[in-house]
């Protein structure tokens, strides 16, 4: 099967900028996640997706940053303004149903540099 | 809150020794426990997983026992190689995954 989509790979913008990640997760899998990690550090859940709606979205800055899963499929996350602080990998993972036991399956992320 | 708790790193090994990565957690109700892997200029994966106490989660030579008693999920194997090097992320899911910081494993040959 085709693993979780990611892109761009990389991206360096200036602080104040604005930036979208987009994410394709594995067919038929329901929940969608995104998380940011930032070096030396374990990944933070940023969003949670069931479909396309938002089940958690608690850590996420809602005073800069946006999610949307269109059609319950392809998701994109946004920085508007970027920070020097948001300088981190965002992972996007999916899993076939979301449960504690449902493994998470992730992409190769997006490295984003704020400068 | 749940938290993950995990031992810092880098830990530095020989080919062929024995290997243990701590992980601790806390947690209300009674979540899965997981290790992720992340090998060099790849994504994170699954290593293994236990879904409830008692239970052993093995896989490529791993193993990790799911401690309720000392709310542990160590992480072990008897014989590293070289091509074990990466980055070892413990986590814990009820509603959410949650990530340990991360271990960094180096095997010398």
């Amino acid at each position: 099967e085709a693993g979780v989509a990611q892109s761009p790979r990389y991206k360096i913008i200036e602080k104040r900028q604005s930036v979208a990640f987009w994410c394709n997760p594995i067919s038929g899998h329901a929940t969608l996640y995104w998380y940011q990690q930032i070096l030396g550090q374990g990944p933070k859940l940023l969003i949670q997706f069931q479909n396309n709606g938002v089940v958690d979205d608690s850590q996420l800055p809602k005073d800069r940053f946006s999610a949307e899963r269109l059609k319950g499929v392809d998701s994109t996350l946004k920085i508007q303004p970027a920070k020097l602080e948001d300088s981190a990998v965002y992972l996007c993972a999916s899993s076939l149903e979301g449960g504690r036991d449902s493994p998470l399956h992730f992409g190769n992320g997006t490295r984003l540099t704020v400068t | 809150g749940n938290s993950v708790t995990q031992m810092e790193g880098p830990v530095t090994l020989s080919e062929e020794a024995f290997l243990t990565i701590n992980c601790t957690y806390t947690a209300t109700g009674y979540p899965s426990l997981f290790w992720y892997v992340q090998y060099p200029g790849e994504g994170l994966q699954l290593l293994l997983k236990a879904t409830k106490a008692d239970d052993k989660g093995s896989n490529k030579g791993f193993e990790a026992t799911y401690r309720k008693e000392t709310t542990s999920f160590h992480l072990e194997k008897g014989s590293v190689q070289v091509s074990d090097s990466a980055v070892y992320f413990c986590a814990l899911s009820d509603f959410k995954t949650i990530f340990g910081a991360g271990t960094r494993l180096f095997v010398k040959a």
